[in-house]
């Protein structure tokens, strides 16, 4: 049972280069969630999917774009990287998008933007 | 003003001790409080969920929620090296503007054998 799975773990990129962050689950769950989490600042969320075929803005969005590929899978895409996008990347995913809120977290990605 | 705050630590304890883990919050909106753990270089997994005021507890873990002080808790009784680990609170409410989730930015807790 794997859970939450992202892809890939470590990443280090140059400024105004371009990269995707992988997100799949496979516990049938609805909704799924790309957060992000620089020290001091908790967790952020960047976007969302309350459920297949719908995306939302979360707090920080900008500098991102998001595909809901399908039910399982969940894409971040940086389109040309900042070095302030340096941060480690966090995708959830829960069953519902309200009421009982409890997210299943993946074990992250760190990105470096040099 | 963040509309959840929670010291930063770092907290350093003996083991065996008693540690109360605290945040406070702005927004009077939120109805459901949880306490996730994130071990070093791993994602946070889900400790504790409360709905409404009261106390919950589940082994060595009690979550303290105090609506009218809009202040939440977690104590953990005879503290492990084990639970050497980053806290976070975390809230949201149902309806209106809070339905997504809101986190603390997480106390870091070492327990020293």
């Amino acid at each position: 049972n794997a859970g939450v799975t992202q892809t890939p773990k470590f990443q280090v990129l140059k400024t105004g280069q371009s990269m995707t962050l992988q997100c799949a689950q496979d516990m049938n769950h609805n909704s799924m969630y790309w957060y992000r989490q620089d020290p001091g600042m908790g967790l952020r969320l960047i976007y969302y999917s309350a459920s297949e075929g719908t995306t939302d803005k979360g707090e920080v969005p900008n500098g991102y774009n998001v595909s809901r590929l399908n039910k399982r899978e969940f894409s971040l895409r940086l389109e040309s990287a900042a070095p302030s996008q340096t941060s480690v990347y966090f995708c959830a995913s829960t069953l519902r998008s309200s009421g009982a809120n409890v997210l299943t977290f993946g074990a992250g990605s760190r990105l470096t933007v040099l | 003003q963040k509309e959840v705050e929670q010291d930063p630590g770092p907290l350093s304890v003996p083991e065996g001790a008693i540690v109360s883990l605290n945040c406070t919050y702005s927004n009077s909106a939120f109805q459901y409080f949880m306490w996730y753990r994130q071990y070093s270089r791993k994602g946070p997994e889900l400790l504790m969920y409360t709905y409404s005021s009261g106390n919950k507890e589940d082994g060595r873990f009690t979550a303290q929620v105090d609506k009218s002080s809009k202040y939440i808790s977690l104590f953990i009784r005879d503290s492990q090296p084990s639970d050497s680990a980053t806290y976070l609170c975390a809230m949201f409410s149902s309806r209106g503007s809070a339905r997504q989730l809101t986190f603390g930015s997480g106390t870091q807790l070492t327990v020293l054998p």
